[in-house]
Protein backbone atom coordinates (compact mmCIF):
# COMPACT_ATOMS: atom_id res chain seq x y z
CA UNK A 1 0.00 0.00 0.00
CA UNK A 2 0.73 3.76 -0.23
CA UNK A 3 3.62 4.73 2.06
CA UNK A 4 3.77 8.61 3.27
CA UNK A 5 7.34 9.95 5.64
CA UNK A 6 6.92 12.96 7.30
CA UNK A 7 10.51 14.15 9.21
CA UNK A 8 10.88 15.61 11.76
CA UNK A 9 8.89 13.67 14.09
CA UNK A 10 9.52 16.81 16.37
CA UNK A 11 10.52 20.71 15.39
CA UNK A 12 11.42 23.28 17.73
CA UNK A 13 11.66 26.99 16.42
CA UNK A 14 11.81 30.72 18.28
CA UNK A 15 8.91 32.60 17.59
CA UNK A 16 9.56 34.81 14.32
CA UNK A 17 11.89 31.93 12.64
CA UNK A 18 10.83 29.78 9.71
CA UNK A 19 9.78 26.31 10.16
CA UNK A 20 10.00 23.34 6.91
CA UNK A 21 8.53 20.16 7.51
CA UNK A 22 8.69 17.56 4.52
CA UNK A 23 7.08 14.24 3.29
CA UNK A 24 7.91 12.02 1.17
CA UNK A 25 5.55 9.16 -0.48
CA UNK A 26 5.49 6.06 -3.15
CA UNK A 27 2.76 6.11 -5.14
CA UNK A 28 3.50 7.72 -8.24
CA UNK A 29 -0.05 8.00 -8.88
CA UNK A 30 -0.81 10.39 -5.90
CA UNK A 31 -2.60 13.79 -7.47
CA UNK A 32 -3.45 15.48 -4.01
CA UNK A 33 -1.26 16.43 -1.07
CA UNK A 34 -3.21 18.60 1.93
CA UNK A 35 -1.83 19.36 5.24
CA UNK A 36 -3.53 18.84 8.22
CA UNK A 37 -3.14 20.92 11.46
CA UNK A 38 -4.09 18.97 14.92
CA UNK A 39 -3.84 21.40 18.18
CA UNK A 40 -3.43 19.70 21.57
CA UNK A 41 -6.66 17.75 22.69
CA UNK A 42 -8.44 19.65 18.96
CA UNK A 43 -9.48 17.27 15.69
CA UNK A 44 -7.09 17.81 12.30
CA UNK A 45 -8.49 20.67 10.32
CA UNK A 46 -7.43 21.58 6.93
CA UNK A 47 -4.92 24.03 6.58
CA UNK A 48 -3.58 23.89 2.39
CA UNK A 49 -3.25 21.53 0.29
CA UNK A 50 -1.62 21.39 -3.09
CA UNK A 51 -2.63 19.74 -6.57
CA UNK A 52 -0.40 17.90 -8.58
CA UNK A 53 -0.39 20.21 -11.26
CA UNK A 54 1.19 22.75 -9.66
CA UNK A 55 4.97 23.49 -7.72
CA UNK A 56 3.70 26.02 -5.19
CA UNK A 57 0.47 27.11 -3.79
CA UNK A 58 0.86 30.09 -0.50
CA UNK A 59 -1.40 31.13 1.83
CA UNK A 60 -0.16 34.52 3.96
CA UNK A 61 2.08 32.96 5.78
CA UNK A 62 2.26 29.06 4.95
CA UNK A 63 3.25 27.28 1.58
CA UNK A 64 3.81 24.34 0.07
CA UNK A 65 5.67 22.95 -2.39
CA UNK A 66 5.52 19.96 -4.89
CA UNK A 67 8.52 17.97 -6.59
CA UNK A 68 6.34 14.62 -8.38
CA UNK A 69 10.11 14.17 -10.05
CA UNK A 70 11.63 13.52 -6.47
CA UNK A 71 7.81 12.56 -5.15
CA UNK A 72 8.11 14.91 -2.03
CA UNK A 73 6.40 17.60 -0.55
CA UNK A 74 7.15 20.40 1.83
CA UNK A 75 5.18 22.51 4.18
CA UNK A 76 6.85 26.55 5.07
CA UNK A 77 5.60 28.22 7.74
CA UNK A 78 7.02 31.77 7.91
CA UNK A 79 7.22 33.71 10.93
CA UNK A 80 6.61 31.59 13.46
CA UNK A 81 3.77 32.35 15.90
CA UNK A 82 3.32 30.07 19.55
CA UNK A 83 -0.31 29.88 18.18
CA UNK A 84 1.37 27.87 15.15
CA UNK A 85 2.12 25.24 17.63
CA UNK A 86 0.38 22.03 16.89
CA UNK A 87 0.85 18.87 15.44
CA UNK A 88 1.31 18.57 11.66
CA UNK A 89 0.41 15.76 9.21
CA UNK A 90 0.96 15.78 5.75
CA UNK A 91 -1.24 13.35 3.52
CA UNK A 92 -1.68 12.39 -0.42
CA UNK A 93 -4.37 11.03 -2.13
CA UNK A 94 -4.07 8.39 -4.74
CA UNK A 95 -5.88 7.31 -8.01
CA UNK A 96 -8.89 5.64 -5.74
CA UNK A 97 -9.36 8.46 -3.56
CA UNK A 98 -7.80 6.92 -0.91
CA UNK A 99 -6.19 9.54 1.80
CA UNK A 100 -3.16 8.21 3.51
CA UNK A 101 -1.25 10.39 6.50
CA UNK A 102 2.12 10.61 7.52
CA UNK A 103 3.07 9.97 10.84
CA UNK A 104 2.98 13.70 12.17
CA UNK A 105 5.54 16.68 13.46
CA UNK A 106 5.14 17.98 16.49
CA UNK A 107 5.98 21.74 16.19
CA UNK A 108 6.73 24.11 18.90
CA UNK A 109 7.01 27.32 18.40
CA UNK A 110 9.16 28.93 22.00
CA UNK A 111 8.21 33.13 22.45
CA UNK B 1 -25.73 19.53 12.33
CA UNK B 2 -23.00 21.19 10.14
CA UNK B 3 -20.18 18.97 11.61
CA UNK B 4 -18.99 15.42 11.85
CA UNK B 5 -21.37 14.23 14.94
CA UNK B 6 -18.96 10.94 16.46
CA UNK B 7 -20.73 9.42 19.95
CA UNK B 8 -19.99 7.82 22.78
CA UNK B 9 -17.56 10.91 22.96
CA UNK B 10 -16.37 9.06 25.49
CA UNK B 11 -16.04 4.88 26.92
CA UNK B 12 -14.87 3.15 29.08
CA UNK B 13 -15.39 -0.47 28.83
CA UNK B 14 -14.16 -3.79 30.19
CA UNK B 15 -11.57 -5.78 28.51
CA UNK B 16 -13.45 -8.44 26.41
CA UNK B 17 -16.71 -6.38 25.91
CA UNK B 18 -17.97 -5.65 22.54
CA UNK B 19 -18.28 -1.70 21.58
CA UNK B 20 -19.65 -0.02 19.08
CA UNK B 21 -18.87 3.72 17.95
CA UNK B 22 -20.95 6.05 15.73
CA UNK B 23 -20.52 8.61 13.26
CA UNK B 24 -22.56 10.48 11.88
CA UNK B 25 -21.00 12.37 8.62
CA UNK B 26 -21.73 15.70 7.25
CA UNK B 27 -25.39 15.39 4.74
CA UNK B 28 -24.38 14.49 0.95
CA UNK B 29 -20.51 13.99 1.96
CA UNK B 30 -20.25 10.25 -0.16
CA UNK B 31 -16.58 9.40 1.60
CA UNK B 32 -16.72 8.56 5.20
CA UNK B 33 -12.97 7.16 7.15
CA UNK B 34 -12.30 5.52 10.27
CA UNK B 35 -8.74 6.21 11.77
CA UNK B 36 -7.68 5.73 15.12
CA UNK B 37 -4.79 7.75 17.11
CA UNK B 38 -3.58 6.46 20.16
CA UNK B 39 -1.95 9.13 22.53
CA UNK B 40 0.71 11.33 21.02
CA UNK B 41 0.60 9.30 18.01
CA UNK B 42 -0.67 10.13 14.61
CA UNK B 43 -3.47 8.61 12.59
CA UNK B 44 -3.87 5.29 11.88
CA UNK B 45 -6.23 4.56 9.02
CA UNK B 46 -8.53 1.94 9.63
CA UNK B 47 -11.47 1.71 6.57
CA UNK B 48 -12.82 3.81 3.98
CA UNK B 49 -16.53 3.67 2.43
CA UNK B 50 -17.56 5.22 -0.99
CA UNK B 51 -20.94 5.60 -0.20
CA UNK B 52 -21.96 2.51 1.16
CA UNK B 53 -19.47 -0.44 -0.04
CA UNK B 54 -16.09 0.15 1.77
CA UNK B 55 -13.36 -0.37 -1.30
CA UNK B 56 -10.23 -0.80 1.21
CA UNK B 57 -10.86 -2.28 4.84
CA UNK B 58 -6.91 -3.25 4.99
CA UNK B 59 -6.34 -0.68 7.76
CA UNK B 60 -8.16 -3.02 10.14
CA UNK B 61 -6.29 -4.45 12.84
CA UNK B 62 -7.87 -7.71 13.59
CA UNK B 63 -10.99 -9.45 12.72
CA UNK B 64 -12.43 -7.96 16.02
CA UNK B 65 -12.99 -5.17 13.92
CA UNK B 66 -15.88 -4.56 11.77
CA UNK B 67 -17.34 -1.60 10.38
CA UNK B 68 -20.50 -0.46 8.25
CA UNK B 69 -22.27 2.75 6.32
CA UNK B 70 -25.68 1.81 5.67
CA UNK B 71 -27.97 4.64 3.51
CA UNK B 72 -24.54 6.70 2.49
CA UNK B 73 -24.84 7.91 6.04
CA UNK B 74 -24.29 6.71 9.81
CA UNK B 75 -21.39 4.60 10.13
CA UNK B 76 -20.59 2.53 12.64
CA UNK B 77 -17.01 0.81 14.22
CA UNK B 78 -17.48 -2.44 16.36
CA UNK B 79 -14.84 -3.88 18.43
CA UNK B 80 -15.66 -7.09 19.66
CA UNK B 81 -13.94 -8.56 22.96
CA UNK B 82 -11.98 -5.59 23.35
CA UNK B 83 -8.32 -5.48 24.78
CA UNK B 84 -6.34 -3.11 26.58
CA UNK B 85 -4.40 -2.14 23.24
CA UNK B 86 -7.75 -1.31 21.77
CA UNK B 87 -7.15 1.93 23.73
CA UNK B 88 -7.06 5.01 21.58
CA UNK B 89 -9.37 8.06 20.50
CA UNK B 90 -11.50 7.00 17.20
CA UNK B 91 -11.60 9.82 14.47
CA UNK B 92 -14.77 9.59 11.94
CA UNK B 93 -14.00 12.19 9.03
CA UNK B 94 -16.34 12.81 5.81
CA UNK B 95 -15.85 14.21 2.56
CA UNK B 96 -17.53 15.16 -0.47
CA UNK B 97 -15.35 13.39 -2.77
CA UNK B 98 -16.44 14.89 -6.27
CA UNK B 99 -13.48 14.63 -8.25
CA UNK B 100 -10.97 14.04 -5.64
CA UNK B 101 -10.95 13.70 -1.96
CA UNK B 102 -10.65 17.34 -1.33
CA UNK B 103 -11.12 18.69 2.29
CA UNK B 104 -11.89 15.74 4.70
CA UNK B 105 -14.24 17.27 8.18
CA UNK B 106 -13.04 15.14 11.07
CA UNK B 107 -15.16 14.70 14.13
CA UNK B 108 -14.33 15.02 17.50
CA UNK B 109 -13.66 11.53 18.44
CA UNK B 110 -14.23 8.99 20.17
CA UNK B 111 -12.05 8.42 23.20
CA UNK B 112 -12.15 4.52 24.25
CA UNK B 113 -10.53 2.96 26.82
CA UNK B 114 -10.25 -0.39 28.11
CA UNK B 115 -9.54 -1.65 31.37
Amino acid sequence: GENVEQHPSTLSVQEGDSAVIKCTYSDSASNYFPWYKQELGKRPQLIIDIRSNVGEKKDQRIAVTLNKTAKHFSLHITETQPEDSAVYFCADENAGNMLTFGGGTRLMVKP
Amino acid sequence: GAGVSQSPSNKVTEKGKDVELRCDPISGHTALYWYRQSLGQGLEFLIYFQGNSAPDKSGLPSDRFSAERTGGSVSTLTIQRTQQEDSAVYLCASSLNQGGTGELFFGEGSRLTVL
